[in-house]
């Protein structure tokens, strides 16, 4: 499985976007970059995922470099509640798991 | 609404004894993962099952027992042989094992070997 390598912490300021971002340089073809958060004590809960696309919900939007080496996560207008452990996951290839790092802790700041 | 159910959502556990954790689900998941967190770590895979009457082990399946015998149920059997319990145990279910569907994870249980 393709490992992810995130910087442990980072700072945003409420309102301002917040701008993860994670090197996956060992991707294969046909693995997907999966983007999980988890605030404390709870489950984490799922942001979003691609292939090799940009991608966009509601939630946050993904975007991959051409050569899929780097993704960063964007969260537009980041708010309190946006506090939380992100992980960036490479699901797919031989196993098909999703195997979890140690993620950034986001702490927005009023 | 569907979902994942863990239960209970804390446990207490005396050393020696053998516990068991439920997970529920009811999105019609074929897949269904445990998962354990120690405190400031990522999450690690214990077990899996893919399929009714199959599972197979995680990274640290030492000391933990599952059964599959229903497509909605997960439970995980925490065996006095793991020496080190106390953790937060977190279940997740997908859709069977296509890389392009993600996880549903419950809210987890914390257990704590007193």
């Amino acid at each position: 499985d393709a490992k992810t390598t995130q910087p442990p912490s980072m700072d945003c300021a409420e309102g301002r976007a917040a701008n993860l971002p994670c090197n996956h340089s060992t991707i294969s073809g046909n693995e997907y970059v999966y983007w999980y958060r988890q605030i404390h004590s709870q489950g984490p809960q799922y942001i979003i995922h691609g292939l090799k696309n940009n991608e966009t919900n509601e939630m946050a939007s993904l975007i991959i470099t051409e050569d899929r080496k780097s993704s960063t996560l964007i969260l537009p207008h980041a708010t309190l509640r946006d506090t939380a452990v992100y992980y960036c996951i490479v699901r797919g290839g031989a196993t098909n798991k999703l195997i979890f790092g140690t993620g950034t802790l986001l702490a927005v700041q009023p | 609404d569907g979902g994942i159910t863990q239960s209970p959502k804390y446990l207490f556990r005396k050393e020696g004894q053998n516990v068991t954790l439920s997970c529920e689900q009811n999105l019609n998941h074929d897949a269904m993962y445990w998962y354990r967190q120690d405190p400031g770590q990522g999450l690690r895979l214990i077990y899996y099952s893919q399929i009714v009457n199959d599972f197979q082990k995680g990274d640290i399946a030492e000391g933990y027992s599952v059964s599959r015998e229903k497509k909605e149920s997960f439970p995980l059997t925490v065996t006095s042989a793991q020496k080190n319990p106390t953790a937060f145990y977190l279940c997740a279910s997908s859709w069977g094992h296509d890389a392009n569907y993600g996880y549903t994870f419950g809210s987890g249980t914390r257990l704590t070997v007193v």
